[in-house]
């Protein structure tokens, strides 16, 4: 079936620093990729996306290529904000799997003045 | 704002009581889903519906029902609440407009069994 996996967190970071959040997925078929973000008290927003392989999603400075070689869809920004601190979601979406949304388990940012 | 609406937004209830949570969308999407999401387990699928009165389970749907009897509303039932049913729970729509086959989601409902 279909599975992703994400590191565990919280990741902690200061203000401006560089963040990366690893995504790894399996899937049957051509998945569609994705990051949600989840703000406190409040459901999750689709942050950006990738349809096909070698596409770059971006939105909001964040950046994720999708890489089909490495079934890899990691999280970068270059520089962080306090504004940032949430809790980031990897997903999929499959053919193989009736296009399900597929989650993993959530990394929490929390990001230091 | 996908149009979804859920409630009630915060829930208190007792052990084997009956408890129902609306998902009430004005999209008409045909896809909608039940999620629950726990520390440490991230969101995890209880049942879906693929149109009116088609419905699936999903990873964990185990004392949870749902119906659909109409496009826009989708019903979670717990047909008696246990203390390990106390979780946040999500609905969500999914597009299906070509490749947009991304997911939106309810402000969720904060259920507490006692």
């Amino acid at each position: 079936g279909n599975s992703v996996t994400q590191m565990e967190g919280p990741v902690t970071l200061s203000e401006e620093a560089f963040l990366t959040i690893n995504c790894t997925y399996t899937a049957t078929g051509y998945p569609s990729l994705f990051w949600y973000v989840q703000y406190p008290g409040e459901g999750l927003q689709l942050l950006l996306k990738a349809t096909k392989a070698d596409d770059k999603g971006s939105n909001k400075g964040f950046e994720a290529t999708y890489r089909k070689e490495t079934t890899s869809f990691h999280l970068e920004k270059g520089s962080v904000q306090v504004s940032d601190s949430a809790v980031y979601f990897c997903a999929l979406s499959a053919s193989g799997g009736s296009y399900i949304p597929t989650f993993g388990r959530g990394t929490s940012l929390i990001v230091h003045p | 704002d996908a149009g979804i609406t859920q409630s009630p937004r915060h829930k208190v209830t007792e052990t084997g009581t009956p408890v129902t949570l609306r998902c009430h969308q004005t999209e008409n999407h045909r896809y909608m889903y039940w999620y629950r999401q726990d520390p440490g387990h991230g969101l995890r699928l209880i049942h879906y519906s693929y149109g009116v009165k088609d419905t699936d389970k999903g990873e964990v749907s185990d004392g949870y029902s749902v119906s659909r009897s109409k496009t826009e509303d989708f019903l979670l039932t717990l047909e008696s609440a246990t203390s390990s049913q106390t979780s946040v729970y999500f609905c969500a729509i999914r597009s299906e407009t070509g490749l947009n086959t991304e997911a939106f989601f309810g402000q969720g409902t904060r259920l507490t069994v006692v």
